[in-house]
């Protein structure tokens, strides 16, 4: 089935504690993104990458890092959450950047 | 003003009803329009897609693109409790940073049996 997937789908976590959100696709697609969504504000993109090691900063990128080494696999990483990161967030592929994006199932992430 | 306006709602409709939902955005250089349906607790998930300006029809669903206006639509017809969702509307440009998407809050919609 073709899909995207992250994991996981929820953490509480502690103020500075580093964390990884995995995000994979089997779909081959070449763009990834990773978007929050917090209410009142919408769908704001973090980062999002056009090919393996290709990626660069969406609207809201303070506070987050990704790598892309593997086409199939886009991690966010959060070096030291703060609460105001607190948020859903969804990882999102596409054959490129102008087709249309498949998202992932979310995570719901809470630091306190 | 924003790129993007979307009513939040919530809008609450009874089954069968004709829903109607819209966005209204600034930037002329958008060229590319999708609906994204999202269900509770899950990802959007594309409904409709538009390129430029006209109506585009799939089963129960209209989108309009009226980009004189730039106003965009989505017409339910026929609505159905499985259609409680939140809508939201998204565009994009065409060449270099103008294809990034750009959504709409969303309005939530519930159709009530």
């Amino acid at each position: 089935e073709a899909q995207v997937t992250q994991n996981p789908r929820y953490l509480i976590t502690v103020t500075g504690k580093k964390l990884t959100v995995t995000c994979s696709q089997n779909m081959n697609h070449e763009y990834m993104s990773w978007y929050r969504q917090d209410p009142g504000l919408g769908l704001r993109q973090i980062y999002y990458s056009m090919n393996v090691e290709v990626t660069d900063k969406g609207d809201v990128p303070e506070g987050y890092k990704v790598s892309r080494k593997e086409k199939r696999n886009f991690p966010l990483i959060l070096e030291s959450p703060s609460p105001n990161q607190t948020s859903l967030y969804f990882c999102a592929s596409s054959l490129s950047r102008r087709n249309e994006q498949f998202f992932g199932p979310g995570t719901r992430l809470t630091v306190l | 003003q924003k790129e993007v306006e979307q009513d939040p709602g919530p809008l609450s409709v009874p089954e069968g009803a004709i829903v109607s939902l819209n966005c209204t955005y600034s930037n002329s250089a958008f060229q590319y329009f999708m609906w994204y349906r999202q269900y509770s607790r899950k990802g959007p998930e594309l409904l409709m897609y538009t390129y430029s300006s006209g109506n585009k029809e799939d089963g129960r669903f209209t989108a309009q693109v009226d980009k004189s206006s730039k106003y965009i639509s989505l017409f339910i017809r026929d609505s159905q409790p499985s259609d409680s969702a939140t809508y939201l509307c998204a565009m994009s440009g065409s060449g270099g940073s103008n294809y990034k998407l750009t959504f709409g809050k969303g309005t939530l919609l519930t159709v009530n049996p």
